[in-house]
């Protein structure tokens, strides 16, 4: 089954740091880039992070560059998005994504970062 | 960075009904837009790319149109399952952003 899904969610204070995970499977994970997109409960998506297919170039938001690091493990089918100096408007749904050309064309599940003391 | 403004933020309608959903886009896009639905609870799923390219899997009533600054989203015939929020995605010189969505209500 072609899947994504995420993991390493949870609570952490302010200025904490969490790393995520999240698990590719059902299609040749290190022929595409990826994304990391989020959402704050109750409002839109935002655009966070991507990576090419075999890692040599990364990209980031404003709002999170300086702070996160995206990566990959392609002998693991695995993308990663560690965080550092969290802030409370961080917290949100954080959803892995497949590319398409620099559109989604699939998503994990997410997995919900809370930052909060 | 580009900015997109969906129209309406909220739409009530009738299952069988014809309805539209505006974007548009702070400077010219070309055709670089997407469109999404979301449902609560879940993940959102791609429905067009590329201004009017149906994604594999998505039912005909959906369609999309427009180049440059105005896109549109329209559901030819409303079902039940059509409920949800709707996005629209551009993507100019890497700098993505999103619409700030479109709920999409049974009146």
């Amino acid at each position: 089954e072609v899947q994504l899904v995420e993991s390493g969610g949870g609570l952490v204070q302010p200025g904490g740091s969490l790393r995520l995970s999240c698990s590719a499977s059902g299609f040749t994970f290190s022929s595409y880039a990826m994304h990391w997109v989020r959402q704050a409960p109750g409002k839109g998506l935002e655009y966070v992070s991507a990576i090419s297919s075999n890692g040599g170039s990364t990209y980031y938001a404003d709002s999170v560059k300086g702070r996160f690091t995206i990566s990959r493990d392609n002998s693991k089918n695995t993308l990663y998005l560690q965080m550092s100096s969290l802030r409370a408007e961080d917290t949100a749904v954080y959803y892995c994504v497949k590319d398409r050309g620099w559109y989604f064309d699939l998503w994990g599940r997410g997995t919900l970062v809370t930052v909060s003391s | 960075d580009i900015q997109l403004t969906q129209s309406p933020s909220f739409l009530s309608a009738s299952v069988g009904d014809r309805v539209t959903i505006t974007c548009r886009a702070s400077q010219g896009i070309s055709s670089y837009l997407a469109w999404y639905q979301q449902k609560p609870g879940k993940a959102p799923k791609l429905l067009i790319y590329a201004a009017s390219t149906l994604q594999s899997g998505v039912p005909s009533r959906f369609s999309g149109s427009g180049s440059g600054t105005e896109f549109t989203l329209t559901i030819s015939s409303l079902q039940p399952e059509d409920f949800a929020t709707y996005y629209c995605q551009q993507l100019n010189s890497y700098l993505i952003t999103f619409g700030q969505g479109t709920r999409l209500e049974i009146k």
